[in-house]
């Protein structure tokens, strides 16, 4: 079965840093999506990516975030100077249409900010 | 503001009984509302949607209801087991010309033997 795969598993870094994380949702689907879960709490919406552009985004997604799509199987977020809250689960869902919008979720990244 | 809320944060039941998942939502009309099953550690797994027409959805040993009037969402396991502990969450679209979709904050139910 089709499955969204995200990269690393697990990522440390340094506050200030910036990251990567990495994602390659199920090869037909067209919506993309990240979500992330600080430890206990709940699954937080940040963006969702559409025709090559952000359709919606949470007022977690500031500036310091950004997302791409730089090839026809990535979907990337990056976090550009981390910063100890980011702290989380950071998790890539993809669907595939607007009216039928079964999320498949990868298994996520954990983010370790130091 | 738009809300969701899952009423029980923990739900414990014994084995073989029906658990019933309560969600609901405000100042929202939606389209359809989900619920997935998410596992310590791992993603959310996609388990039923059921649209604002549909009073009811069956898969298995799972129901779903939908009451626009009353803004709620009823999830059922009947005859449940052990393997069924996990978070069970629901989920509704609040963009408005794009895909926007919010999770409640998780029901947690353990299943007794």
């Amino acid at each position: 079965e089709p499955e969204v795969t995200q990269t690393p598993s697990h990522q440390v870094t340094q506050m200030g840093q910036e990251v990567i994380l990495r994602c390659v949702p199920i090869s037909n689907h067209l919506y993309f999506y990240w979500y992330r879960q600080i430890l206990g709490q709940k699954v937080e919406f940040l963006v969702s990516f559409y025709n090559n552009e952000i359709s919606e985004k949470s007022e977690i997604f500031d500036d310091q975030f950004s997302v791409e799509r730089p090839d026809g199987s990535n979907f990337t977020l990056k976090i550009r100077s981390t910063k100890l809250e980011d702290s989380a689960m950071y998790f890539c869902a993809s669907s595939e249409d607007r009216d039928d919008e079964k999320l498949f979720f990868g298994s996520g990244t954990q983010l370790s900010v130091l | 503001s738009q809300k969701i809320e899952q009423n029980s944060e923990a739900l414990n039941i014994q084995e073989g009984k029906t658990a019933t998942l309560t969600c609901n939502y405000t100042n929202y009309s939606p389209a359809y509302l989900q619920w997935y099953r998410q596992d310590p550690g791992r993603g959310p797994v996609f388990l039923l949607l059921i649209r604002e027409n549909e009073k009811e959805k069956r898969k298995e040993r799972l129901k779903v209801t939908f009451d626009t009037t009353l803004k709620q969402s009823l999830f059922h396991i009947t005859a449940s087991q052990p393997a069924d502990s996990a978070t069970y969450l629901c989920a509704l679209d609040l963009g408005s010309s794009a895909s926007k979709i919010i999770f409640g904050s998780g029901t947690r139910l353990s299943i007794r033997p």
